[in-house]
């Protein structure tokens, strides 16, 4: 089965770069979206086709994707964007089946 | 507003069966490919099926093909999770999802959720 890995855990301080990065074998050929969750509730997409943003996701929030690696960067990261990320993709095969990196727990202090 | 209630949750032996509903409502319900994701306790989300706004197709994640079924009703707004033969591994909580408009299956709208507990 299709697997995207995701380091476990990122740390920045407040008003660094973070950079959450994604691989996956498929990912030349399909996008990469992103999601955030914060504890206690439903996720969040921040970034949807590689980087693109959904209204309301404030513009320090960035995707981008070369080869097998798709990479969420957060510019000036914020106490409040501490939270776990989720990159999603589907499966390589053609149909209509999705998949979730294992999350990436950003430490923002 | 888009909004997606869950039910059916609850603590169920290994072996043994449960139906999970979510009633939709502030969408067309029946112009929209749903999905069921879950988390278990303290662990990431898991895609686990999706079915197409006419119900003619239904995938699995490898994991409950054969055990699961998803269906829905589109008079009623409901989308549904039959889940057979469950094991401790199926504990999680089971959120009901819209996909969006993106070409791809890819989760717009979450509901709260509901907590499957699978032991003895």
């Amino acid at each position: 089965s299709y697997e995207l890995t995701q380091p476990p855990s990122v740390s920045v301080s407040p008003g660094q770069t973070a950079r959450i990065t994604c691989s996956g074998d498929a990912l030349p050929k399909k996008y990469a979206y992103w999601y955030q969750q914060k504890s206690g509730q439903a996720p969040v997409l921040v970034i949807y086709e590689d980087s693109k943003r959904p209204s309301g996701i404030p513009e320090r929030f960035s995707g981008s994707s070369s080869g097998t690696m798709a990479t969420l960067t957060i510019s000036g990261a914020q106490v409040e964007d501490e939270a776990d990320y989720y990159c999603y993709s589907t499966d390589s095969s053609g149909n209509h089946r999705g998949v979730f990196g294992g999350g990436t727990k950003l430490t923002v202090l | 507003e888009v909004q997606l209630v869950e039910s059916g949750g609850g603590l169920v032996q290994p072996g043994g069966s449960l139906r999970l509903s979510c009633a939709a409502s502030g969408f067309t319900f029946s112009s929209y490919w749903m999905s069921w994701v879950r988390q278990a306790p303290g662990k990431g989300l898991e895609w686990v099926a999706n079915i197409k706004q006419d119900g003619s197709e239904k995938y699995y994640v490898d994991s409950v093909k054969g055990r699961f079924t998803i269906s829905r009703d589109n008079a009623k707004n409901s989308l549904y999770l039959q889940m057979n033969s469950l094991r401790a591994e199926d504990t999680a909580v089971y959120y009901c999802a819209r996909d969006g408009d993106y070409g791809d299956p890819v989760v717009d709208y979450w509901g709260q959720g509901t907590l499957v507990t699978v032991s003895s």
